[in-house]
């Protein structure tokens, strides 16, 4: 049973667009929403995170929304650039649960210039 | 402050075979996870060590172990190497203390079984 579900898996944007990636997730015990960015060869970065008592967050171009009662959050990445283009991860845990993150699938975002 | 790095980048083994992974977290982090990375399957959580001791485990076979040393350094270990082993093994630091412990990865190991 996957906790965490991403959708697109895959997402093509125009050079200065906006690229939004959704997550589902099932479990109501989750309480800290994290998104990490891949690139070839490397290991994920941490992007933004975000906690179920504010529905919005933005650090720079990424924004993370989040909707507790659909059990849902996305990142929202304004005047996307080609040097965005990477793997998107959104991954889940429990608050105090030790340090294990549940991901999503992952989706590939290309930024074409 | 330095990343956390992984030694070796690359293996490759035969069917049979076991291996050890080593990860060295940022300095101060006592916390250490390990998580594989397949094209199938995506990110799952193997395990993690705070304080030398493992504090929760993923849904992975008993071939798959750990441990951590008391300068935080953590190894793992995999033994009877499968051909489904082959993966991106990755290891994450976080302070380990607190309710939200931000994860900061590694560049992780490419194992390939043959």
């Amino acid at each position: 049973q996957q906790q965490v579900k991403q959708s697109p898996q895959s997402l093509i944007v125009q050079k200065g667009g906006i690229s939004i990636i959704n997550c589902a997730y099932e479990n109501t015990a989750f309480d800290y929403f994290p998104w990490y960015q891949q690139f070839p060869g490397k290991g994920p970065a941490l992007l933004i995170a975000i906690r179920p008592d504010v529905s919005e967050k933005k650090e720079g171009r990424f924004t993370i929304s989040f909707n507790k009662s659909a059990k849902q959050f996305s990142l929202h990445i304004m005047d996307s650039q080609p040097g965005d283009s990477a793997t998107y991860f959104c991954a889940a845990s429990i608050a105090g649960a030790n340090s294990k993150l549940t991901f999503g699938k992952g989706i590939t975002l290309s930024v074409r210039p | 402050k330095a990343g956390v790095t992984q030694t070796p980048r690359y293996l490759i083994k035969t069917r049979g075979q076991q291996v050890t992974l080593s990860c060295s977290p940022i300095s101060g982090h006592r916390s250490v996870s390990w998580y594989q990375q397949t094209p199938g399957q995506g990110l799952q959580f193997l395990f993690e060590y705070f304080s030398e001791t493992q504090r929760n485990k993923g849904n992975f076979p008993g071939r798959f172990s750990g441990r951590q040393f008391s300068n935080s350094r953590s190894e793992m270990n995999v033994s009877t190497l499968e051909l489904g082993d082959s993966a991106l093994y990755l290891c994450a630091s976080s302070p380990g203390q607190g309710s939200y412990n931000e994860q900061f990865f590694g560049p992780g190991t490419r194992l390939t079984v043959l």
